[in-house]
C-alpha cells in the first residue's frame, strides 16, 4: 500500500513565478491536509480538504495561495507570484475519514524561491 | 490559545540513556496528543499518541506521560539508540466535524551519541 505521494520533491522558482505542489493521498483516503514548515520550525496547518470541497482554510494566507482536491487526481497547492518568504517545506497528510485522528504525512516538497 | 510549546529545542543523550521531551498546551479542548518523528529530508511519521483519559501510554521503548491538570505531556525514549537521532514534534488536535488539524510544537532535535 503506497504511502502519501508528493511531487515534485524539490522545486525552485524565481520571485513572481507560480508554484504548483501535488499530493496524492494514500489509497482509500479522501481527506487531505496541507502544512508548511519553515526552517528550524514546527509544521503549521494551512488547509483541510475533502474531495471537491475546502473544509477549513483558516491557516492559509488570503492572497496568492489556493488549494484544490478534485474528484479525480491529486490535491494541488498553488502559490502565485512567489516571494522569498514562501521558501519552506510543504507537507501534505491524508486521513481515511473526517474526525479520524491519524494523519499520514508525505515526504514533502521543498520550495526554494530565488 | 492554540499554541503548543515544546522543550528543549535540542537534546544530546548517550546511547542507552533516557531522552525526555516536554510539551505544554493552553487549550483544554485538545483531546488528542500525538508525537511525530522526522528524519532529515523526510515527512513526519506518527510515533505514538495519547488521549486525555489515560495518564500514560507505552509502546516499546517509547512512553507518553500525560498530566491533564498541568496541561503537559512528555515523551520518554528509554535505552536511546543512535538510530533515534531525529527531530521530534509533539502535536495536539480537537475532534470535530470540521476536521482535526494538528497544532505542532516547535520540535526537539535529538542526538544520541554512540
Amino acid at each position: 500500500n503506497a504511502g502519501v505521494m508528493q511531487n515534485p520533491r524539490h522545486l525552485v522558482r524565481r520571485r513572481g513565478q507560480e508554484a504548483r505542489l501535488r499530493c496524492s493521498p494514500m489509497k482509500g483516503h479522501s481527506h487531505v491536509y496541507w502544512y508548511r514548515q519553515l526552517p528550524e520550525e514546527g509544521l503549521k496547518f494551512m488547509v483541510y480538504l475533502q474531495k471537491e470541497n475546502i473544509i477549513d482554510e483558516s491557516g492559509m494566507p488570503k492572497e496568492r495561495f489556493s488549494a484544490e482536491f478534485p474528484k479525480e487526481g491529486p490535491s494541488i497547492l498553488r502559490i502565485q507570484q512567489v516571494v522569498r518568504g514562501d521558501s519552506a517545506a510543504y507537507f501534505c497528510a491524508s486521513s481515511p475519514r473526517g474526525g479520524s485522528y491519524e494523519q499520514y504525512f508525505g515526504p514533502g516538497t521543498r520550495l526554494t524561491v530565488t | 490559545q492554540q499554541q503548543v510549546k515544546q522543550s528543549p529545542q535540542s537534546l544530546i543523550v548517550q546511547k542507552g540513556g533516557i531522552s525526555i521531551i516536554n510539551c505544554a498546551y493552553e487549550n483544554t479542548a485538545f483531546d488528542y496528543f500525538p508525537w511525530y518523528q522526522q528524519f532529515p529530508g523526510k515527512g513526519p511519521a506518527l510515533l505514538i499518541a495519547i488521549r486525555p483519559d489515560v495518564s500514560e501510554k507505552k509502546e516499546g521503548r517509547f512512553t507518553i506521560s500525560f498530566n491533564k491538570s498541568a496541561k503537559q505531556f512528555s515523551l520518554h525514549i528509554m535505552d536511546s539508540q543512535p538510530g533515534d537521532s531525529a527531530t521530534y514534534f509533539c502535536a495536539a488536535s480537537i475532534e470535530g466535524n470540521a476536521g482535526n488539524m494538528l497544532t505542532f510544537g516547535g520540535g526537539t532535535r535529538l542526538m544520541v551519541k554512540p
